[in-house]
C-alpha cells in the first residue's frame, strides 16, 4: 500500500513550458485535491475532485487544469508555466467520508524559471 | 468563506519547555472539522488530530494536548516537555462540506507557526 504517491519530486521548468504533476493513490478514495505551498501562505487549493469525472475550483485555479479520469489518479496540468507557479505543490486524497483525515503526497518542488 | 488564522509565525523554547500553539478559525458552516498538521524539516505533512464542531472534548496524546473552544473559535494545540523532535511547522486547518452529499472537500489552511526548539 503505497498510499499517495506524487511524481517528480523536484522539476524546473523555463517559462512558457508545460507540464503535468502527477499523483496517483491506492487506498480506493473518492476525494482527492492540489494544494500549493508558498512561503508564509500556508497551503492553498487549487483544485480537487469528489469522484473520476466530476472536478472542481478551490482557491487558486488559474493556470492550472485539472481532469479525474480514474479513482486512483489525479493530474495537475500546467499549460503555460510562469514563475508565480514555483511553489511545492502536494497532492492528498481522502475517503470523502468519516474520519475525514486528509492523506498527503510527499510533494512536488517546481521552479519556474 | 472560512479563514484560518495562526498568528504566531514562529516560536522558539528551550527543550523541555511547554508550548502552546494559537489557531483562530472563522465560519458559517455548523458543522466543520478541525485539524492539525506537522511538516518537519523534511517536507512531508503528518496529519496530527482531527476535531469535530459538536465535541468539545479536550483531547490528550502523549505529550500532546488540543484545546478546542467554540465560543472563542479556537483550537489551540500545546506540547509539553518539548523534545528537538518537535522542531517542524505547524498547520491548522478547518474543512467544511463544499457539496451536500460530501464531507471535508476543502481544507483552508493557516499560514503555519515555526516552532524551533533548542537544545
Amino acid at each position: 500500500n503505497a498510499g499517495v504517491t506524487q511524481t517528480p519530486k523536484f522539476q524546473v521548468l523555463k517559462t512558457g513550458q508545460s507540464m503535468t504533476l502527477q499523483c496517483a493513490q491506492d487506498m480506493n478514495h473518492e476525494y482527492m485535491s492540489w494544494y500549493r505551498q508558498d512561503p508564509g501562505m500556508g497551503l492553498r487549493l487549487i483544485h480537487y475532485s469528489v469522484g473520476a469525472g466530476i472536478t472542481d475550483q478551490g482557491e487558486v485555479p488559474n493556470g492550472y487544469n485539472v481532469s479525474r479520469s480514474t479513482t486512483e489518479d489525479f493530474p495537475l496540468r500546467l499549460l503555460s508555466a510562469a514563475p508565480s507557479q514555483t511553489s511545492v505543490y502536494f497532492c492528498a486524497s481522502s475517503t470523502g467520508s468519516l474520519p475525514y483525515e486528509q492523506y498527503f503526497g510527499p510533494g512536488t518542488r517546481l521552479t519556474v524559471t | 468563506a472560512q479563514k484560518v488564522t495562526q498568528a504566531q509565525t514562529e516560536i522558539s523554547v528551550v527543550e523541555k519547555e511547554d508550548v502552546t500553539l494559537d489557531c483562530v478559525y472563522e465560519t458559517r458552516d455548523t458543522t466543520y472539522y478541525l485539524f492539525w498538521y506537522k511538516q518537519p524539516p523534511s517536507g512531508e505533512l503528518v496529519f496530527l488530530i482531527r476535531r469535530n464542531s459538536f465535541d468539545e472534548q479536550n483531547e490528550i496524546s502523549g505529550r500532546y494536548s488540543w484545546n478546542f473552544q467554540k465560543s472563542t473559535s479556537s483550537f489551540n494545540f500545546t506540547i509539553t516537555a518539548s523534545q528537538v523532535v518537535d522542531s517542524a511547522v505547524y498547520f491548522c486547518a478547518l474543512s467544511v462540506r463544499a457539496r451536500s452529499n460530501f464531507g471535508n472537500e476543502k481544507l483552508t489552511f493557516g499560514t503555519g507557526t515555526r516552532l524551533t526548539i533548542i537544545p
